[in-house]
């Protein structure tokens, strides 16, 4: 089975400040992993993927993530914050083939990223 | 074209109501999917299709029946709701099934059922 941590429901930076948003995952097999942001009262749109190629992602909007799997880890980071960078981001997995969650895209809780001026 | 579209945007439906939701892509995407969505919740898989048959259903209620009619089109169907099921519905489509490719999610459907 597969499931997603994400520590912090809320995060709240500077405009201009680093954003770190932390994401752990289980997985029965090695997954791949996905960042989406969500604005209100709309769809998530995919951020970034790690697809068993490079450990580090990058991603549109400034956004990078870095898979580390001894720390079962998938934190996603911008070297500064844009106001226009506030809404909820949700860390995802799904499982390769093999794995009992295959075909399944499971969410964690996200995180409500705020940017003050 | 690269959207997910989605029909309503927004739906009000009494409990006895017989309404249907709708979703279409253009990508050439042969994995289409519906997710519920909850208030300050992250979305739920309901109904998985691949190649226009349905795969995972998620143990999802009858009163919710969704159809494939071609690898384009994804339809929910929705029938004696109860006013719990008011969520945002999320359709999203992917190359595969596989979840290699991540998937591309339409803006979605508000739902309130009184």
């Amino acid at each position: 089975a597969q499931s997603v941590t994400q520590l912090g429901s809320h995060v709240s930076v500077s405009e201009g400040a680093l954003v770190l948003l932390r994401c752990n995952y289980s997985s029965s097999v090695p997954p791949y992993l996905f960042w989406y942001v969500q604005y209100p009262n709309q769809g998530l749109q995919l951020l970034l993927k790690y697809t068993s190629a490079a450990t580090l992602v990058k991603g549109i909007n400034g956004f990078e993530a870095e898979f580390k799997k001894s720390e079962t880890s998938f934190h996603l980071t911008k070297p500064s914050a844009h106001m226009s960078d506030a809404a909820e981001y949700f860390c995802a997995v799904s499982e390769n083939a093999g794995g009992t969650s295959y075909g399944k895209l499971t969410f964690g809780q996200g995180t409500i990223l705020t940017v003050h001026p | 074209d690269t959207e997910v579209t989605q029909t309503p945007k927004h739906l009000v439906m009494g409990m006895t109501n017989k309404k249907s939701l709708k979703c279409e892509q253009h990508m050439g995407h042969r994995a289409m999917y519906w997710y519920k969505q909850k208030a300050k919740k992250p979305p739920e898989l309901m109904f998985v299709y691949s190649y226009e048959k349905l795969s995972i259903n998620e143990s999802v209620p009858s009163r919710f029946s969704p159809e494939c009619p071609n690898s384009s089109l994804l339809n929910l169907h929705l029938h004696a709701l109860q006013p719990e099921d008011s969520a945002l519905y999320l359709c999203a489509s992917s190359q595969d099934s596989s979840g290699r490719y991540g998937y591309t999610f339409g803006s979605g459907t508000r739902l309130t059922v009184v």
